[in-house]
């Protein structure tokens, strides 16, 4: 198993360029996830998909948009990128292992850059 | 709004020692509380899940505390080692299954 799988690994972008970042994940989960990482701020959730076919909006989903393209793969767009979109973005995938409870598993991440 | 407050400067400890780290929340009632490992330019890993009717969580040398009193979790790693030096992070999750991250606490060990 590979797990979750992101691509690029990193991305020099200039301001008002776009680009998709793409998701796979092999463990037949339901849920994916969507997050950036800035220094001093924590993980922050951009979008979520509970299942194939459903999108919603996170804490930041500003300048973005995703798409569920199939159960394994969770894209996310930057129509034009802003400086203040240079960040460590991760993609997670989850497993439900009780009622409420979920447990992520996240992706290696893709460092974005944008001038 | 909800806040999840973990140290945000770093813990030195010696080799051998007990590492503690803090979490604490406010605006929020989670259901569960999740522990993260994070390494240098990769994802987190999940460690350890606790719930609002444990008082404690246990896995090898890692222990786990949840006080919904004091909203606060304490996460110890006994007889500390230079592979535990990573940045750990707390997410409580409400009932509604999305986790909330806080920004981390960097643990660095030294032999």
């Amino acid at each position: 198993n590979a797990g979750v799988t992101q691509t690029p690994k990193f991305q020099v972008l200039k301001t008002g360029q776009s680009m998709t970042l793409q998701c796979a994940q092999d463990m037949n989960h339901n849920s994916m996830y969507w997050y950036r990482q800035d220094p001093g701020m924590g993980l922050r959730l951009i979008y979520y998909s509970a299942s194939e076919g459903t999108t919603d909006k996170g804490e930041v989903p500003n300048g973005y948009n995703v798409s569920r393209l199939n159960k394994r793969e969770f894209s996310l767009r930057l129509e034009s990128a802003a400086p203040s979109q240079t960040s460590v973005y991760f993609c997670a995938s989850s497993v439900r292992t009780g009622k409420y409870q979920e447990t992520q598993y996240f992706g290696p991440g893709t460092r974005l850059l944008v001038l | 709004s909800q806040k999840i407050e973990q140290n945000s400067e770093a813990l030195n400890i010696q080799e051998g020692k007990t590492a503690t780290l803090t979490c604490n929340y406010t605006n929020y009632s989670p259901a569960y509380l999740q522990w993260y490992r994070q390494d240098p330019g990769r994802g987190p890993v999940f460690l350890l899940l606790i719930r609002e009717n444990e008082k404690e969580k246990r896995k090898e040398r890692l222990k786990v505390t949840f006080d919904t009193t004091l909203k606060q979790s304490l996460f110890h790693i006994t007889a500390s080692q230079p592979a535990d030096s990573a940045t750990y992070l707390c997410a409580p999750q409400g009932r509604g299954g999305k986790l909330i991250f806080g920004q981390g606490t960097e643990l660095s060990v030294k032999p």
